[in-house]
């Protein structure tokens, strides 16, 4: 058990809609990360919180927004959504934000859109 | 744009040789690299990692080799047993950045 915990495990959808993925990192972590994972696709990064500020950006779409909260728990929304971004989605925690800390991923959201 | 490349989607040994997973990395900024761990329904989770002022790095059955000048890492598993059957992803990270990029992935396979 990693200490971050993702919900829901599952979540199946139709095209147009909007759902939001939770994470809750471990106990002292103040880094949030999500990262998106496609069929035959390595995990590519989204965006990254630190004590609730966005640090950083990777291949996120428009359609798609996170916040951390004061509590450090984070959601990810996902809108309008597309067939395309049926994937496996992936949060991890950090303690803070230097390039030398390992990462502590939660067990993912599937998502599927029909 | 995908700056850590794993080549080999998937690799099969058999029980006991060595495992070796390949990794090459195009950001010369990058300065610590970390190989990751995942099996089903489970999130990755992390194995071993070496800075960029080291070239190897060991743990138990499990050691990193780090060629800055080729930009390539290796992980290499001896010797290698069934319960290392997983995928592993080769993960990179700069200190000027806060984000750390992952690889494809290489499904090991070890045969009993």
């Amino acid at each position: 058990d990693s200490g971050v915990t993702q919900t829901p495990k599952h979540l199946i959808t139709a095209t147009g809609q909007r759902v939001t993925l939770r994470c809750s990192p471990r106990s002292g972590d103040l880094s949030v990360y999500w990262y998106q994972q496609s069929l035959d696709q390595g995990l590519q990064f989204l965006i990254h919180y630190y004590n609730g500020e966005e640090r950083a950006k990777g291949n996120i779409l428009e359609r798609f927004s996170a916040q951390q909260f004061p509590d450090l728990h984070s959601e990810l929304n996902l809108s309008s959504l597309e067939l395309g971004d049926s994937a496996l989605y992936f949060c991890a925690s950090s303690v803070g934000t230097l390039s030398n800390e390992k990462l502590f991923f939660g067990s993912g959201t599937q998502l599927s859109v029909l | 744009d995908q700056q850590v490349k794993q080549n080999s989607p998937s690799l099969s040994v058999q029980e006991g040789r060595i495992s070796i997973l390949n990794c090459d990395y195009t950001n010369s900024m990058f300065d610590y690299f970390l190989w990751y761990k995942k099996y089903p329904a489970e999130g990755p989770t992390f194995l071993i990692s070496i800075s960029s002022i080291k070239d190897k790095n060991e743990d138990g059955r499990f050691t990193v080799f780090l060629n800055k000048s080729a930009k390539h890492l290796s992980l290499h598993i001896v010797p290698s047993q069934p319960g290392d059957s997983a995928v592993y992803f080769c993960a990179a990270s700069a200190n000027n950045n806060n984000d750390m990029r992952f690889g494809a992935g290489t499904r090991l396979t070890v045969k009993p």
